[in-house]
């Protein structure tokens, strides 16, 4: 069965351009969760969607982060303009419903802002 | 406050020794409890969830948990190098909100 697909794996961009990541959740998966990765933070929660409604966007750290999930197989999170200090791992995770079900990560995004 | 805190590490325990990583968290309410698995430039892996008190049991690895005392761990048995590598606790601290909170991990070193 294929997993959480995430693309583009690496992104290297200058300050100030727009940036779009991209997810597509195991099939069936009704929950889908945006996290970012660092040294510093660690793994932090940015939004999550059930049914493709976005439920709590409490952890986007500004209005330059935005994100969508126009239908049950895609997601995007975009990050406009970006900064240096947008440079992280970002991943995104899918679930079935149910608080007890496990959430299974993409390989992720290695986002680098110069 | 951090809700859910791990010892950072470096674990270290030679191959073949038990690995204890242990994990606390603040949400009495907590209902999940998860432990994924990080190696170095990948993405975390699901190693074994937890929703009962007591231990649970999946090959050479052990979770236990203690909603009383707030701790949820994690044992590895028979440590081989390949088990080097960051440990995350993560919990459902919020049955109404679904999303979970993790841990910053612990590392692991498996020495040979």
């Amino acid at each position: 069965d294929a997993g959480v697909i995430q693309s583009p794996r690496h992104e290297v961009t200058e300050m100030g351009q727009e940036v779009t990541l991209r997810c597509k959740p195991i099939s069936g998966h009704d929950y889908l969760f945006w996290y970012r990765q660092t040294m510093m933070r660690g793994l932090e929660l940015l939004i999550y969607f059930n049914n493709n409604v976005p439920i709590d966007d409490s952890g986007m750290p500004e209005d330059r982060f935005s994100a969508k999930m126009p239908n049950a197989s895609f997601s995007t999170l975009k990050i406009q303009p970006s900064e240096p200090r947008d440079s992280a791992v970002y991943f995104c995770a899918s679930s079935w419903t149910g608080t007890d079900q496990p959430q299974h990560f993409g390989d992720g995004t290695r986002l680098s802002i110069l | 406050q951090k809700e859910v805190e791990q010892n950072s590490g470096p674990l270290s325990v030679p191959e073949g020794a038990i690995a204890s990583l242990n994990c606390t968290y603040s949400d009495r309410g907590s209902q999940s409890f998860f432990w994924y698995r990080q190696y170095s430039g990948k993405s975390p892996e699901l190693i074994m969830f937890i929703y009962s008190n007591g231990d649970k049991e999946d090959g050479r690895f052990t979770a236990q948990l203690n909603k009383a005392s707030q701790y949820v761990s994690l044992l590895i048995r028979d440590s081989q190098p390949s088990d080097s590598a960051t440990y995350l606790c993560a919990v459902n601290t919020d049955t109404g909100r679904r999303a979970l909170t993790f841990g910053s991990g612990t590392r692991l070193q498996v020495q040979p």
